[in-house]
């Protein structure tokens, strides 16, 4: 089982639609999340973090964290193209793990016009 | 979040050679990764950059393949040495900022170097 999953996509939603990506990681002991938005041929750009469960809202995006269930997920109201990029979840373990950040593979959002 | 840049943006080598990464940050932060991501792939972190100290290696990552420099709070290097063409990536660095009291673990990532090996 990976540390940290996410399907690979791509995902296509339409302009103005509702795109929700999913995570979820194994190890309890995780303690901070985050979102990063890549666009091909760029670094990542972190644009959420949740520590907490529940939600948290930053504009147009929702990050939801579920430490239950072991999920996380990234809600981008109001689609638009430029939203088109690949989005990594990333998970912090403190315990043993340092600060040390392990990262999904990635999903593949595409807004289609 | 904090200005980082790294140089060289790109570069093609050959076989057998060594090149060496910087990494400049325009604050002082306390924590500095290296991060690989090779092509059609995500971050695998190489080692955490310690100032003053011997970098921290991840499995499968060794100090005598990837050496690296942390002389002072804003700056590091990565070396990629006796490189191969599965060294062909794309080399991040990132930073963690601290401050304000309070404990974050969000990191920061630089433009990124991205390697040819022929």
């Amino acid at each position: 089982q990976k540390e940290v999953e996410q399907n690979s996509g791509p995902l296509s939603v339409p302009e103005g639609a509702i795109a929700s990506l999913n995570c979820t990681y194994s190890d309890r002991g995780s303690q901070s999340f985050f979102w990063y938005r890549q666009y091909s041929g760029k670094s990542p750009e972190l644009i959420m973090s949740i520590y907490s469960n529940g939600d948290k809202e930053d504009g147009r995006f929702t990050a939801q964290l579920n430490k239950a269930s072991q999920y996380v997920s990234l809600l981008i109201r109001d689609s638009q193209p430029s939203d088109s990029a690949t989005y990594l979840c990333a998970v912090n373990k403190l315990a043993g793990g340092g600060n040390k950040l392990t990262f999904g593979t990635g999903t593949q959002l595409k807004v289609e016009l | 979040s904090a200005v980082i840049s790294q140089k060289p943006s790109r570069d093609i080598c050959q076989r057998g050679t060594s090149l060496t990464i910087q990494c400049q940050v325009d604050s002082q932060v306390t924590m500095m990764f290296w991060y690989r991501q090779q092509p059609g792939q995500s971050l695998t972190l190489i080692a955490t950059a310690n100032q003053g100290s011997e970098a921290t290696y991840e499995s499968g990552f060794v100090i005598d393949k990837f050496p690296i420099s942390r002389p002072n709070l804003t700056f590091s290097t990565l070396t990629v040495s006796n490189m191969s063409p599965e060294d062909s990536s794309i080399y991040l660095c990132s930073v963690r900022l601290t401050g304000g009291g309070l404990i974050r673990y969000e990191q920061y990532f630089g433009p990124g170097t991205r390697l040819t090996v022929t």
